[in-house]
């Protein structure tokens, strides 16, 4: 499985877009890039899931470049309610209905 | 629908009491998983399954038993248990045109005293 790299914590304000960015650079041909959100006292929460250039749906939007190399999760406009901790996971399509591998994530805190 | 559930809430057990940990979901999906997350860690796969009477280990299955005998149901039982499986335990379901998208229960606080 690709190994990923995100920053341990991120700090924001209300109102502005935070940008979280993860890095994989072994990343398998077959492999597909998804975000989850937590928080606490909770189980994780998909956010968002691509293979390639860019994905956007209600919550986020998800920056793939060519190489693949890396991941950017875009939040715009967060709240204090967006204030979670953030898990970038890389697996081949299909292992993840059965067996994600989550590492210790970003967590975000948004200040008022 | 409900989801996934989990019961207990909370369960705080002695050494080596036994219990099961009970996981349902409403959702007709063939996948279900068990993850374990300690303080301040992600979340680490104990077993999995794949649908009815398939089951499989994951990255630490030492301890825990699994069976499913139906779709909607999946519980996890601790043989004996130990202090260091004091830890969050959360239950997920997916289906099978799913790529990533796991669907997570609140969880089970464990306590091992």
């Amino acid at each position: 499985l690709a190994k990923t790299t995100q920053p341990i914590s991120m700090d924001s304000y209300e109102g502005q877009e935070v940008n979280i960015t993860c890095s994989h650079n072994n990343i398998a041909t077959n492999d597909y890039i998804t975000w989850y959100q937590q928080f606490p006292s909770q189980g994780p929460r998909f956010i968002i899931q691509g293979y390639k250039t860019k994905v956007t749906n209600e919550v986020a939007s998800l920056f793939i470049p060519a190489d693949r190399k890396s991941s950017t999760l875009s939040l715009p406009r967060v709240s204090l309610s967006d204030t979670a901790v953030y898990y970038c996971l890389v697996a081949p399509w299909g292992t993840g209905r059965r067996a994600l591998t989550f590492g210790s994530g970003t967590r975000l805190q948004v200040q008022p | 629908n409900a989801g996934v559930t989990q019961t207990p809430k909370f369960q705080v057990l002695k050494t080596g009491q036994s219990m099961t940990l009970q996981c349902a979901q409403d959702m007709n999906h063939e996948y279900m998983s068990w993850y374990r997350q300690d303080p301040g860690m992600g979340l680490r796969l104990i077993h999995y399954s794949v649908g009815a009477g398939i089951t499989d280990q994951g990255e630490v299955p030492n301890g825990y038993n699994v069976s499913r005998s139906t779709t909607e149901d999946f519980p996890l039982r601790l043989l004996s248990a130990a202090p260091s499986q004091t830890s969050v335990y959360f239950c997920a379901s997916s289906t099978g045109t799913s790529g990533s998208e796991q669907y997570f229960g609140p969880g089970t606080r464990l306590t091992v005293t």
